[in-house]
């Protein structure tokens, strides 16, 4: 099965909501981290969280290891958070070999 | 600082076409990633070196797929004969033992 299960798919939120997106992994890791992706664009590293939680601005990701899961969250969101989220679990064999989820894919209406 | 640069952004071919991406990484970066990512799925490592040396080309589809980076450098992906199933958005990223930095990728339309 897959390694790297995100969840949702897909959410649309009114601008000012908040976003809560979840990666559930099924393998040990050494971190994970949460990527953004615009539509047709690069990869933009948001957090590396091996452990607990980390802010950036309106963004938190924690990951709780025993529980096999991380989340970011997105507070008070605005129409330019609109884009794909990705999670990625480094193993503990190290950052070379990134196992992504699918993506949520994030739309934020004005 | 310039970040990592891949040329071309877009490709429409033909089954059975050829196809080659370019890279190029940040400057100093020992590690060069390819990833291909299909529509709405995660990035999936194809091949990866470490200076001028494959580490792990395992899910590279090697009876058409290709890699190279012959100085340690640039590096460039090819497809001999390309496939409806390789449609897909080309990643690659770059790393000095750490964090990876991704390029804008190349979209991959095959007819």
């Amino acid at each position: 099965g897959q390694q790297v299960q995100q969840s949702p798919a897909s959410l649309v939120l009114q601008e000012g909501e908040n976003a809560e997106l979840q990666c559930n992994f099924s393998t040990s890791l050494n971190s994970m981290q949460w990527f953004y992706q615009r539509p047709g664009g690069s990869l933009v590293s948001l957090f590396y969280n091996p452990s607990g939680t980390k802010h950036s601005g309106r963004l938190t990701s924690t990951t709780v290891i025993k529980e096999r899961r991380s989340s970011l969250h997105i507070s008070s969101s605005q129409t330019t958070d609109s884009g794909t989220y990705l999670c990625a679990l480094e193993p503990p064999e190290g950052a070379d070999r990134l196992t992504f989820g699918k993506g949520t894919q994030l739309i934020i209406q004005p | 600082e310039a970040g990592v640069t891949q040329s071309p952004r877009y490709a429409v071919l033909q089954e059975g076409q050829a196809v080659s991406f370019w890279c190029d990484p940040i400057s100093g970066h020992d590690t060069l990633y390819w990833y291909q990512q299909p529509r709405d799925q995660g990035p999936q490592l194809l091949v990866y070196f470490r200076d001028e040396a494959v580490i792990d080309n395992s899910q590279l589809p090697s009876d058409r797929f290709s890699a190279v980076r012959p100085k340690g450098t640039n590096s460039t992906l090819k497809i001999q004969s390309a496939k409806q199933g390789d449609t897909a958005t080309y990643l690659c990223a770059s790393s000095l033992g750490g964090e990876q930095y991704f390029g804008p990728g190349t979209r991959l339309t095959v007819l």
